[in-house]
């Protein structure tokens, strides 16, 4: 079967770094890819890693091992508008599944 | 601009009514979906589309349809609407046939079955 497993709810305080992990198992791999949703609003892409390595957009960062099954999501400099909740997503032989999500909540 | 479109934004229906959500958009995508969002769950995915009389079941397609008459517009029906079906319901698009390559998400319909 396929699976994907995120903490629930991470805390971090306004500046930090806070890392997010996601660890999948799938029928196969194409990708992984990270989603923000704000309350009430619709997710939104982020990142997408196919390849080992870690992938840099501005203060957001995206890393993957596929040896290891294992993805995260590096958010640094955090601001009060990235709470919100942080989806990773799969694609494995058959299809896309999407994690439970992890809830990030930014204190002053 | 390009974007996706859904309506209504909000629904609240009788159980056993036939309930059909609408989405558009104007991306040009081939491919388009319909996921489902509850608490604990995350989105999980009722039916995708890769083109014009193309559509495939998801994970939780019991009690869901979908027609695909044109590339801009991905119905989705509720045949005979159930509680169970409460939810948030996010339709999205994508240039690339396998996901998650980047999705656009429409803004969302809340659906209340009562």
């Amino acid at each position: 079967g396929q699976s994907l497993e995120q903490p629930s709810e991470v805390t971090a305080v306004e500046g930090a770094i806070v890392q997010i992990n996601c660890t999948y198992q799938t029928s196969g791999f194409y990708g992984l890819s990270w989603y923000q949703q704000h309350d009430g609003g619709a997710p939104t892409f982020l990142s997408y890693n196919a390849l080992d390595g870690l992938e840099e957009t501005g203060r957001f960062s995206s890393f993957l091992s596929r040896s290891d099954s294992y993805g995260y999501l590096l958010l640094q400099e955090l601001q009060m508008k990235d709470s919100a909740s942080y989806f990773c997503a799969v694609r494995g032989n058959f299809k896309t599944i999407f994690g439970a999500g992890t809830r990030l909540f930014v204190k002053a | 601009d390009a974007e996706i479109t859904q309506s209504p934004r909000h629904k609240i229906t009788e159980t056993g009514r036939q309930v059909t959500l609408a989405c558009h958009q104007t991306w040009n995508h081939n491919n388009m979906f319909w996921y489902r969002q509850d608490l604990g769950h995350g989105l999980r995915l009722i039916h995708h589309s890769y083109g014009v009389q193309d559509t495939n079941k998801g994970e939780v397609s019991d009690g869901y349809s979908v027609s695909r008459s044109n590339t801009e517009d991905l119905p989705l029906t509720l045949e005979s609407a159930a509680s169970s079906q409460t939810s948030v319901y996010f339709c999205a698009s994508s240039e690339f046939t396998d996901g998650p390559y980047e999705q656009y998400f429409g803004p969302g319909t809340r659906l209340t079955v009562t």
